[in-house]
């Protein structure tokens, strides 16, 4: 079974506008991390945003933020006043368990277009 | 911050060589190194997990006679593709991460090879 799933292969929004990259996860492992990463035509993986299981807060990073529903296993990422340098692969990944030597699971990624 | 580098960041050989990809972590030791695969428009897919001093774990399907992994020091882990062959044409790009130290336990990415074995 898919252990990250990101349902929208790609997503077009205007220049300056809101966009919401959907999230699910799946793991019965209390303990987990989640990360959003941006990956440009370069192919270098850029870090954006971490949200840990316990963490009471949805975090923020600048204009990225992250909408993490628990009990729905959903953590969205949310980029505010889109810009075309945003334009990219963003990749959801989760990494289950406390043990910083465990891997990351990355979902599928989804494709974004910003459009002037 | 943390960084990673990799070593070439591109190569083109023909069928039937071996080529020695090198991912270093420049300012901060790693305990724990991986390296994944990445075909076009795909996502990323682990290949296998190497700690300093350890022989690697190894994904399911993926050949450990193929893909040498060697992680000699806190700061180096070397991938070999032995005998490419043009299906062996990939994006490969290495991570490392460090028990006390990341942004939210943060893997730090090396900035990729890309593989064409002609």
């Amino acid at each position: 079974a898919q252990k990250i799933t990101q349902t929208q292969p790609g997503m077009f929004v205007q220049e300056k506008e809101a966009v919401t990259l959907d999230c699910t996860y799946d793991t019965s492992d209390p303990s987990y991390g989640l990360f959003w990463y941006k990956q440009p035509s370069s192919g270098e993986m850029i870090f954006l945003i971490y949200q840990g299981s316990y963490d009471q807060q949805n975090a923020t990073e600048g204009r990225y933020s992250l909408n993490f529903q628990k009990a729905r296993k959903s953590a969205n990422l949310v980029i505010s006043a889109s810009q075309l340098g945003d334009s990219a692969m963003y990749f959801c990944a989760m990494r289950e368990g406390l043990n910083y030597g465990q891997n990351f699971v990355f979902g599928p990624g989804t494709r974004l277009s910003v459009l002037p | 911050g943390a960084v990673v580098s990799q070593h070439p960041s591109r190569v083109i050989c023909k069928s039937g060589t071996s080529v020695k990809i090198e991912c270093r972590s420049l300012d901060f030791q790693a305990t724990t190194m991986f390296w994944y695969r990445q075909f076009p428009k795909q996502s990323l897919m682990l290949m296998a997990t190497s700690n300093e001093g350890f022989k690697a774990t190894y994904e399911q399907g993926v050949e450990k006679d193929k893909f040498l992994i060697n992680h000699a020091s806190l700061t180096l882990s070397t991938l070999t593709v032995t005998s490419a062959h043009p299906e062996d044409s990939s994006f490969y790009i290495c991570s490392a991460s460090q028990t006390d130290r990341g942004r939210g336990n943060e893997q730090f990415f090396g900035p990729g090879t890309r593989l064409t074995v002609l």
